[in-house]
């Protein structure tokens, strides 16, 4: 059962345009929503996090929407550049304190010159 | 920000032999750390959670005599894959976060683990 779900699994976007990658889940009690970078044979870098108080969370290009009544996250990248070329990988967790967090299956973006 | 630091970056051994994977913390305490196993092109996978002091707490289907967590301090856990066999050749990833509330869980460069 996957509780975290990202169904565009590549995205392709043009240097300076905004990159929207997007993010489902069905466990009402995700309180706490992270979005992660990856690149082959590393861990995952902490790019951003959203708690449920919120609907919104802007960090420099990188923005967080939270809607909670659809249980959809979106992950904006504005404006795009190369170096942000990775896999992109939204995460959930039920309560604050070191919870477990699970995760979507990851999204590509290739961002092109 | 928060460093988390993974040891070994790879590893190549033979069938039936004990491999030991170390994940620390460097400039926090972290009561509690997570190792996530990812297989080619997929999501990354809880296997267990390790907690400082106590047993871990492994998820459904993962072998806890298979992967032993040990959680000694604040800053260390580690992570032994007994008796590895070809099919637990992998990606392992461990994360801490600091003991606050609401606080992103920061991931080592994980291990590839190759078992021939």
């Amino acid at each position: 059962d996957q509780q975290v779900k990202q169904n565009s699994p590549s995205l392709s976007v043009q240097e300076g345009r905004i990159s929207i990658l997007n993010c489902d889940y069905t466990n009402s009690m995700f309180d706490y929503f992270l979005w992660y970078k990856k690149y082959p044979a590393e861990g995952p870098t902490f790019l951003i996090s959203i708690s449920s108080i919120k609907d919104k969370n802007e960090d420099g290009r990188f923005t967080v929407f939270l809607n909670k009544s659809a249980k959809h996250l979106s992950l904006h990248i504005v404006p795009s550049q190369p170096g942000d070329s990775a896999v992109y990988f939204c995460a959930a967790s039920e309560a604050g304190t070191a919870s477990k967090l699970t995760f979507g299956t990851g999204t590509r973006l290739q961002v092109t010159l | 920000g928060a460093v988390v630091s993974q040891h070994p970056s790879r590893v190549i051994c033979k069938s039936g032999t004990s491999v030991k994977i170390e994940c620390r913390s460097l400039d926090f305490q972290a009561t509690t750390m997570f190792w996530y196993r990812q297989f080619p092109k997929q999501s990354l996978m809880l296997m267990a959670t390790s907690n400082e002091g106590s047993k871990a707490t492994y998820e459904q289907g993962v072998e806890k005599d298979k992967f032993l967590i040990n959680h000694a301090s604040l800053t260390l856990s580690t992570l032994t894959v007994t008796s590895a066999h070809p099919e637990d050749s992998s990606f392992y990833i461990c994360s801490a976060s600091q003991d606050r509330f609401n606080q992103p869980q920061h991931f080592g460069d994980g291990t590839r683990l190759s078992i021939l």
